[in-house]
């Protein structure tokens, strides 16, 4: 009965290869987003989706592509992996009011070696 | 621009000690949120308050306290009598209306040491 959750867990590959990462959420909420964390702990958002409509992109390389099946997925493919794209990648849901908190999966570590 | 600034990086303390965590933040919004999230050990991100730019009341949540000031755009989260459990990063957010894009700090590591 997870409310966010992401698969896999870990997820290590090497450079070049295609990798996708799955998010579903029970809560339902009408947007889901994406965020990415870096070894210095950082975290800025990537994508964020609203009924199944990107509403933000930020500088986010074409590599990215997130897809939306329907309200309750927004599943993250990368193309061509990069070394700099090892972090932690956390999916995220909310109501689109500006009160709603979001939930957080517990996060996907990518390892590109 | 939106920014949230955490100064402290890592702050360490002893077990029952009081320590607060700052958080500064910048907006040319009139409306928006501002949360705390914990990001223990494990991992996982954790929410813990929402405050509204309208509402400067103070909150506690037992050892938590939250003191948010608009005149001074900060938004600061004080543990009362600190427990090992408490190590965590914490992170201060702002929220936007514009696609309702959250805006963390840097988060700041709290250890607390028995």
């Amino acid at each position: 009965d997870t409310a966010v959750s992401q698969t896999p867990k870990y997820l290590v590959t090497q450079m070049g290869n295609d990798k996708s990462i799955k998010c579903e959420q029970n809560l339902g909420h009408d947007t889901m987003y994406w965020y990415k964390q870096d070894s210095k702990k950082f975290l800025k958002i990537m994508f964020s989706y609203n009924n199944k409509e990107l509403i933000i992109n930020e500088t986010v390389p074409n590599r990215f592509s997130p897809k939306s099946p329907d309200k309750a997925h927004l599943n993250l493919h990368i193309n061509s992996l990069e070394l700099g794209d090892s972090a932690v990648y956390f999916c995220a849901s909310s109501h689109r009011t500006l009160d709603s908190p979001l939930h957080f999966g517990n996060g996907t570590r990518l390892t590109v070696t | 621009a939106q920014k949230v600034t955490q100064a402290q990086t890592e702050i360490s303390v002893v077990e029952k000690e009081d320590v607060t965590l700052d958080c500064v933040y910048e907006t040319r919004d009139t409306t928006y949120y501002l949360f705390w999230y914990k990001q223990p050990p494990s991992g996982e991100l954790v929410f813990l308050i929402r405050r509204n730019s309208f509402d400067e009341q103070n909150e506690i949540s037992g050892r938590y306290s939250w003191n948010f000031q608009k005149s001074t755009s900060s938004f600061n989260f004080t543990i009362t009598a600190s427990q090992v459990v408490d190590s965590a990063v914490y992170f201060c957010a702002l929220l936007r209306n514009a696609g309702n894009m959250l805006t963390f700090g840097g988060g700041t590591r709290l250890m607390v040491k028995p």
